[in-house]
């Protein structure tokens, strides 16, 4: 069974710039949540999507965005990128994420923004 | 504020000296605790979930535990091979996860 698979791996963007990335969760999987991982911060919920509904939102400032497909595939936008958004961007599938449901993690996605 | 403090920062063992990692959270209402291992350059690695007080999971060297106020992960004769950050979160009844700052585990041979 894959595991859950982000793109891309890498990305260097500059300030102001936008960037979207993607997720697609394990075969079955329909809550794809995004996670944002820094030093500082470490990790840090930004939002849950199910059913292509956005269910559950972090902290994060309205730049952060995302959406989810009928295929549970979901994608996260980034606008007017800031030095501080520089991290890694987590991925996490879950059959329907319940609290009986176990997160499973993608590889995440490296983001520099210079 | 629902917080999750682990401690310590950094642990360093030698290969067969166990040990204790800490979790100490704050919630509104604990639904789950999960443990995770995160190797360098990787996504997390789930171990266990945890969603009682006076719960205990193990698999392999590691055994999980959970009261009202703190959760451990215990670390029987370690080996070098579970050098890693170990991290651990909470979803409160709100379903927000809350993940602590993690434990960086290194085990000398």
């Amino acid at each position: 069974k894959a595991g859950v698979t982000q793109t891309p791996r890498y990305l260097i963007k500059t300030r102001g710039q936008q960037v979207t990335l993607s997720c697609s969760p394990i075969s079955g999987h329909r809550s794809v949540s995004w996670y944002q991982q820094t030093p500082g911060q470490g990790l840090q919920f930004l939002f849950e999507y199910f059913s292509e509904t956005q269910r559950n939102k972090g902290n994060f400032p309205g730049r952060f965005s995302g959406r989810q497909f009928s295929n549970s595939r979901s994608e996260m936008n980034v606008s007017t990128l800031e030095l501080g958004d520089s991290a890694l961007y987590l991925c996490a599938s879950s059959l329907t994420g319940s609290r009986t449901d176990t997160q499973y993690f993608g590889p995440g996605t490296r983001l520099t923004v210079l | 504020e629902d917080q999750v403090t682990q401690s310590p920062e950094a642990l360093r063992l030698q290969e067969g000296e166990s040990s204790s990692l800490n979790c100490s959270y704050t919630v509104s209402g604990l639904r789950g605790l999960f443990w995770y291992r995160q190797d360098p350059g990787k996504g997390p690695e789930f171990l266990f979930t945890l969603y009682s007080a006076g719960e205990e999971k193990e698999k392999e060297r590691l055994k999980a535990t959970l009261t009202k106020k703190e959760s451990f992960l215990h670390i029987t004769a370690p080996k070098p091979e579970d050098s890693a950050t170990y991290l651990c979160a909470v979803q409160a009844n709100n379903n927000d996860m809350r993940f602590g700052a993690g434990t960086r585990l290194t085990v000398k041979p």
